[in-house]
């Protein structure tokens, strides 16, 4: 089946730094992708849409600035959290889907475990 | 905007006894529903999609529209059946394709007991 690999599993930094999460899909050209926040025991809320060579579409709430998607070949999207914050401290799920349309469907990474000090 | 909705975060069973995972929704078109399964330290899998029909490790779930659910049902639950479980949602076009983001629910825990 599709892998989708995210890169690192997990990631522990000091309060200000910026930390890069990798998301690849292995098998397949992944059209679109989506970033997920996980909180313990809850469910996945989706942070952002990302489309090859466009930019990011953004859920409300979600600070695009705080949260940078670069989705730059059809194998790979980074989400860059800039100045991390104890409370950016989440799990981050990347999900690749070969396409838009109803057969395509999401391939999920393993997640990253932030840890922000 | 659309909704998914699974009322029991916690649901616990003894092995062989039927499991009943609750589902609702709300949208204002014919969405496409699925079941998402996260096994203790695995990454998040599809389990099934209505528009497959399909039974998958025995689990089976029938869209009911009249009442907005898709309830995931196993007449005998095993231990390795033990996760969190996620209803999900996806919009359809006008044409009925379905397309774009998923919206989860915020997922139940099953633990199934020896």
């Amino acid at each position: 089946g599709a892998v989708v690999s995210q890169h690192p599993s997990r990631v522990i930094c000091k309060s200000g730094t910026s930390v890069k999460i990798e998301c690849r899909s292995l098998d397949f050209q992944a059209t679109t992708m989506f970033w997920y926040r996980q909180f313990p025991k809850k469910s996945l809320m989706l942070m952002a849409t990302s489309n090859e060579g466009s930019k990011a579409t953004y859920e409300q709430g979600v600070e695009k600035d705080k949260f940078l998607i670069n989705h730059a070949s059809l194998t790979l999207s980074t989400l860059t959290v800039t100045s991390a914050h104890p409370e950016d401290s989440s799990f981050y799920i990347c999900s690749a889907s070969p396409g838009w349309l109803a057969k395509n469907i999401q391939y999920f990474g393993a997640g990253t475990r932030l840890s922000v000090l | 905007a659309q909704r998914v909705t699974q009322p029991e975060k916690l649901l616990s069973v003894f092995k062989g006894a039927p499991v009943e995972l609750k589902c609702n929704y709300s949208y204002s078109g014919s969405p496409e529903l699925f079941w998402y399964v996260q096994y203790s330290r695995q990454r998040l899998q599809l389990l099934l999609r209505h528009i497959s029909r399909e039974s998958i490790k025995g689990f089976t779930a029938d869209l009911n529209k009249g009442e907005t659910s898709f309830h995931l049902k196993k007449p005998f639950a095993q231990e390795e059946d033990s996760a969190m479980y996620y209803c999900a949602l996806r919009r359809t076009n006008a044409g009925g394709t379905s397309y774009g983001k998923l919206t989860f629910g915020q997922g139940t825990i099953l633990t199934v007991h020896p």
